[in-house]
């Protein structure tokens, strides 16, 4: 079945500093992968998505991502924190099992020192 | 434009009630889902469509059914509540046809079963 992982639950960083939320991806074919951010007490909104035309995609809010086949990773990044950054991002997975549904990671919590 | 409305925002049951939650969207999508979110463990896919008339499970479909009359409507069904069921539980739809298109989101219902 196809996954994705987040690895870190909680991730922490001061306001200016980089933002670096991994995101791996299990599949034989590359997917189609995403990433949802979730403002406290919100629904998702999409932040940005591969769609195979470029492996590095930039999203909203200046985030931005880097597909990588040969580690099966889809990193998502912003070089300088801002406190309004402060949510909790999902990595995402659809095409390859079933064009229908979306696969979601178990989400990284972004909190911002100040 | 109204985009995916979920209604009830709040709803508490007791062990063993049942209950609807209403899912409607505006955008003439084919692609409907329910997800549920527990804390650390992201979004997991409950049931999903293709169409009217065309429902699927997903991850975790126990204690759970939809039915597809309309495109526009996609209601879950609790049909005996259960303590485990306490959670908050998300709508979303797509568009029809490509693995990549975003998946757009309703505002959730937070449900509590006592």
């Amino acid at each position: 079945a196809q996954s994705v992982t987040q690895l870190g639950s909680h991730v922490s960083v001061s306001e200016g500093a980089l933002v670096l939320l991994r995101c791996n991806y299990s599949s034989s074919v590359p997917p189609y992968l995403f990433w949802y951010v979730q403002y406290p007490n919100q629904g998702l909104q999409l932040l940005l998505k591969y769609t195979s035309a470029a492996t590095l995609v930039k999203g909203i809010n200046g985030f931005e991502a880097e597909f990588k086949k040969s580690e099966t990773s889809f990193h998502l990044t912003k070089p300088s924190a801002h406190m309004s950054d402060a949510a909790e991002y999902f990595c995402a997975v659809s095409g390859y099992s079933s064009a229908s549904k979306i696969i979601f990671g178990s989400g990284t919590r972004l909190s911002i020192r100040p | 434009n109204a985009g995916v409305t979920q209604t009830p925002k709040f709803q508490v049951l007791k062990t063993g009630q049942s209950m609807t939650l209403q899912c409607a969207q505006d955008m003439n999508h084919e692609y409907m889902s329910w997800y549920r979110q527990d804390p650390g463990m992201g979004l997991r896919l409950i049931h999903y469509s293709v169409g009217a008339g065309i429902t699927d499970q997903g991850e975790v479909p126990n204690g759970y059914n939809v039915s597809r009359s309309t495109t526009e409507d996609f209601p879950l069904r609790l049909l005996s509540a259960a303590p485990s069921q306490t959670s908050v539980y998300f709508c979303a739809s797509r568009a029809p046809g490509q693995e990549n298109t975003e998946a757009f989101f309703g505002q959730g219902t937070r449900l509590t079963v006592v």
